[in-house]
């Protein structure tokens, strides 16, 4: 079973804290990793694709890295709003593979 | 608006009584997939495509069924649905199948099966 495991479950910071959470994967056979933001009552959306070692994407206040050797990709969040609060999904793709395997999120509340 | 387009958004059904999920996009993506989301577990592959007429299993299929007989359209088919089969399913869809690409999800069915 491949599994990717997220932490924390869930995070509860002030207004303007920046904070970080991990997406821990297999490192063999890495082909894709996405990060996705899932508001309550919504459905996901995407935030970054990465596929390269080494690779840092930005939007915004949000960024991401990627390190496929030990296998894990960090999300930042700087200087947090309350609109952040949302579940952070990664998913990961192997090269040998077609189905995409989602991380159970960490659950980020933002408190003013 | 390019989106992705799931119906019914709630539905309530009793065991055995065979039901469908429709799921259509209107992007011209290629790759389509169907996911349970359940508490405390990751969003859970049970159905993808890579194109029309071409379907494989995912992590969990059993009790469901899918079809792509047409590039926009992926509906989920529950035969004979059970309550073990209660949950929020999203359909989602993606230009390319090989994850270079984001996904667009639709916008859920929370199915209660009684």
């Amino acid at each position: 079973i491949l599994n990717v495991e997220q932490s924390p479950q869930s995070l509860h910071v002030q207004e303007g804290d920046s904070t970080n959470f991990t997406c821990s994967f297999p490192s063999s056979n890495f082909y894709a990793l996405h990060w996705y933001r899932w508001e309550t009552a919504k459905s996901p959306e995407a935030l970054f694709v990465m596929t390269l070692n080494g690779d840092e994407k930005k939007k915004g206040r949000i960024s991401a890295t990627l390190n496929t050797k030990e296998g894990y990709s960090y999300l930042y969040i700087k200087g947090s709003q309350p609109e952040d609060s949302a579940t952070y999904l990664c998913a990961f793709m192997r090269n040998n593979n077609n189905d995409m395997r989602f991380g159970a999120g960490t659950r980020l509340t933002v408190k003013p | 608006e390019a989106q992705v387009t799931q119906n019914p958004r709630y539905l309530i059904t009793v065991t055995g009584k065979k039901l469908t999920v429709t799921c259509s996009q209107n992007m011209n993506h290629e790759y389509m997939s169907w996911y349970r989301q359940d508490p405390g577990l990751g969003l859970r592959q049970i159905y993808y495509s890579m194109n029309v007429e071409v379907t494989d299993k995912g992590d969990v299929p059993e009790g469901y069924k899918v079809s792509r007989k047409e590039k926009r359209n992926f509906p989920l088919i529950l035969e004979s649905p059970s309550p073990n089969q209660t949950s929020l399913y999203f359909c989602a869809s993606s230009l390319s199948p090989r994850g270079f690409y984001g996904y667009t999800f639709g916008s859920g069915t929370r199915l209660t099966v009684v």
